[in-house]
């Protein structure tokens, strides 16, 4: 069982380039979540989907958008980097949004530098 | 809105010590609580998590946790540490008011030193 994979692991980024960062889970979660973890600031909500076909911005969405196709995968752009976006990347999944009691499980995140 | 606080940045300990991980949430209703530990360069992995029932939740790896309404508190404990320990420790309060917009939010993290 993978559980959710991320990719890539780590990139180095030209500021003003395009990137995707990919995320696909095989648990078959309808809830996803991308997140990024910044030194002394934890873990920041970007974006999530309740259900494929839906997507939300959570507290920090500025530059970023993200799709969901299909229940698996779910891939977080940003659309011209800027060096603020230099962080690591989780992506998260959860059986329902709803039911609270539910576990959120992590990928193994993606290290983005954007020079 | 809902927050945590983890007041220790950074604990270190002797390897054998026990260990105390403090963290305190501020929300309007029952939260439901949890721990997370991240190895260096991993992700996030679930230690143990709170809903209801008895105040006193055991986890993975040896971990406990205590939930205190009245001190608004959800501390992590562990009787004996172990070099293997050494890691980030997250709390976190989950969203119950249920509809569209459930998300957990995260303290700031303590990072855990333990000493041969």
């Amino acid at each position: 069982i993978a559980g959710i994979t991320q990719a890539p692991t780590s990139q180095i980024l030209a500021a003003g380039r395009r990137m995707t960062l990919r995320c696909t889970q095989d648990m078959r979660h309808n809830a996803m979540y991308w997140y990024r973890q910044d030194l002394g600031l934890g873990l920041r909500l970007i974006h999530y989907s309740n259900t494929a076909g839906t997507t939300g911005k959570g507290e920090v969405p500025d530059g970023y958008s993200v799709s969901r196709a299909n229940t698996d995968d779910f891939p977080l752009t940003l659309a011209s980097a800027v060096p603020s976006q230099t962080s690591v990347y989780f992506c998260a999944s959860r059986r329902e949004h709803t039911g609270v009691g539910e576990t959120q499980y992590f990928g193994p995140g993606t290290r983005l530098l954007v020079l | 809105a809902q927050s945590v606080t983890q007041p220790d940045i950074h604990i270190t300990v002797s390897e054998g010590a026990s260990l105390e991980l403090r963290c305190n949430y501020s929300y309007g209703a029952t939260p439901y609580l949890f721990w997370y530990v991240q190895s260096p360069g991993q992700g996030l992995q679930l230690l143990l998590k709170y809903f209801s029932g008895d105040t006193l939740v055991q986890g993975i790896k040896g971990f406990e946790a205590e939930f205190k309404r009245s001190q608004s508190s959800f501390n992590l404990r562990k009787p004996s540490v172990h070099w293997s320990d050494a890691a980030e420790y997250f709390c976190a309060v989950g969203d119950n008011s249920g509809g569209s917009n459930y998300k957990l939010t995260f303290g700031k993290g303590t990072l855990l030193t333990v000493n041969p």
